[in-house]
């Protein structure tokens, strides 16, 4: 079936930097957009970032636009989100989710979320 | 920014009878809008796509209606598995919107 896995969260200091990755198996990645998608505790869902399923096209959240980049390893089934200049505001959950139909532009699957917290 | 309203933010059921959520765009999303299910330490689940469409898997005792700016999800005989806070998210335009959510607890 459809999984999703994160990995690469942690504890970074205020202006730092952070890799998230996404291990997609149980469908055809490279045929599907991906998102992120953050959650800061106790809050609601954000949208942060898509990469179209080829990585031609990407577009962010006006809050991490400049600071985080969103790329895909379509040969290892792989999703990224490199976290640049990380700020207070930043701390969340950090979902990987895949479009539900190519580009449909809702969510069908999401991973488990990887924590990533700032603090100096 | 499509800013998307849900109400109200808590909604106390009691099992087995019917719970009714509220949706409203800041502008028409042309039901471009979806449901997803969220419990405590989960990931959220989506539930409805195209305003009325249920994911696979998902039972027909929840529903999804509406259109322009108005949407509604609807459980109609709440399980004891269907306390969690329930969220919109539009897909008609960037950046991708979400409502704060609204908490269906048990009464």
């Amino acid at each position: 079936q459809v999984q999703l896995v994160e990995s690469g969260g942690g504890v970074v200091q205020p202006g730092g930097s952070l890799r998230l990755s996404c291990a997609a198996s149980g469908f055809t990645f490279s045929s599907y957009d991906m998102h992120w998608v953050r959650q800061a505790p106790g809050k609601g869902l954000e949208w942060v970032a898509i990469i179209r399923y080829d990585g031609s096209d990407k577009n962010y959240a006006d809050s991490v636009k400049g600071r985080f980049t969103i790329s895909r390893d379509n040969s290892k089934n792989t999703l990224y989100l490199q976290m640049n200049s990380l700020r207070a505001e930043d701390p969340a959950v950090y979902y990987c989710a895949k479009d539900g139909a190519g580009d449909s532009g809702y969510f069908d699957c999401w991973g488990h979320g990887t924590l990533v917290t700032v603090s100096s | 920014e499509i800013v998307m309203t849900q109400s109200p933010a808590t909604l106390s059921v009691s099992p087995g009878e019917r719970a009714t959520l509220s949706c409203r765009a800041s502008q028409s999303v042309s039901s471009n809008l979806a449901w997803y299910q969220q419990k405590p330490g989960q990931a959220p689940r989506l539930l409805i796509y195209g305003a009325s469409t249920r994911a696979t898997g998902i039972p027909a005792r929840f529903s999804g209606s509406g259109s322009g700016t108005e949407y509604t999800l609807t459980i109609s005989s709440l399980q004891s598995e269907d306390f969690a806070v329930y969220y919109c998210q539009q897909y008609n335009n960037w950046p991708r919107t979400f409502g704060q959510g609204t908490k269906v607890e048990i009464k």
